[in-house]
């Protein structure tokens, strides 16, 4: 069955805490995002990445990291210093960075910070 | 910077009334694609506009993409339960740039 996953669904933390969100995606794409949604807002790009190894900053990076070791994997890192990080997490992934393609997205983490 | 702007925000109708929605663009767009959100779910794709003045229908939904390729409509005939959802629009923030810019979003509730 393929598609992408992202966990946990539901994610507690408290201030100052680092938090990592999973997502993985066995589609073969090269291409992987992160989103944040806050409640009736659209989606705003926080990392994306064209290819393993590779990642650039979206338009709200600042307190968030980022890695791609490998295709099928681009985890997302809350650090401390993202100043409002509670949000809802969209992973999503396309076939390449071409702007033509599609995007796939996972079914998303709703982060709570205490 | 490049800004996608959708309205209108929110649309109350009754079943079986028809629904648009429009996306505006500071600047022309190579493409448009369309999502839609049902609630609590995520973003699915909808369809992809590339050409100027494109219409495509997918059953009840019309999607349009203007002549001068900086606004896009999505209109839905004869709205069902099942349509409600919020729903986007995106385009790349730059020409030949791999990023998207999402509007808004419309989100549609109906009445049945």
């Amino acid at each position: 069955d393929g598609g992408i996953t992202q966990s946990p669904k539901y994610l507690f933390r408290k201030e100052g805490q680092n938090v990592t969100l999973s997502c993985e995606q066995n589609l073969n794409h090269d291409a992987m995002y992160w989103y944040r949604q806050d409640p009736g807002q659209g989606l705003r790009l926080i990392y994306y990445s064209q290819i393993v190894n590779d990642f650039q900053k979206g338009d709200i990076a600042e307190g968030y990291s980022v890695s791609r070791e490998k295709k099928e994997s681009f985890p997302l890192t809350v650090t401390s210093a993202q100043k409002n990080p509670t949000a809802f997490y969209l992973c999503a992934s396309s076939i390449s960075g071409r702007i033509y393609n599609e995007q796939f997205f996972g079914p998303g983490t709703r982060l709570t910070v205490l | 910077g490049q800004q996608v702007m959708q309205i209108p925000q929110y649309q109350h109708v009754q079943e079986g009334e028809d629904f648009t929605t429009y996306c505006n663009s500071s600047t022309t767009l190579s493409n448009i694609q369309w999502y839609k959100q049902r609630p609590g779910g995520h973003p699915v794709f909808l369809i992809q506009l590339v050409k100027s003045g494109e219409v495509k229908k997918q059953k009840r939904l019309t999607f349009q993409f203007g002549e001068a390729k900086k606004n896009s409509s999505l209109h839905i005939t004869a709205t069902q339960t099942t349509d409600v959802g919020t729903y986007f629009c995106a385009g790349p923030i730059i020409q030949g740039a791999q990023k998207l810019v999402f509007g808004q979003g419309t989100r549609l509730t109906i009445n049945p």
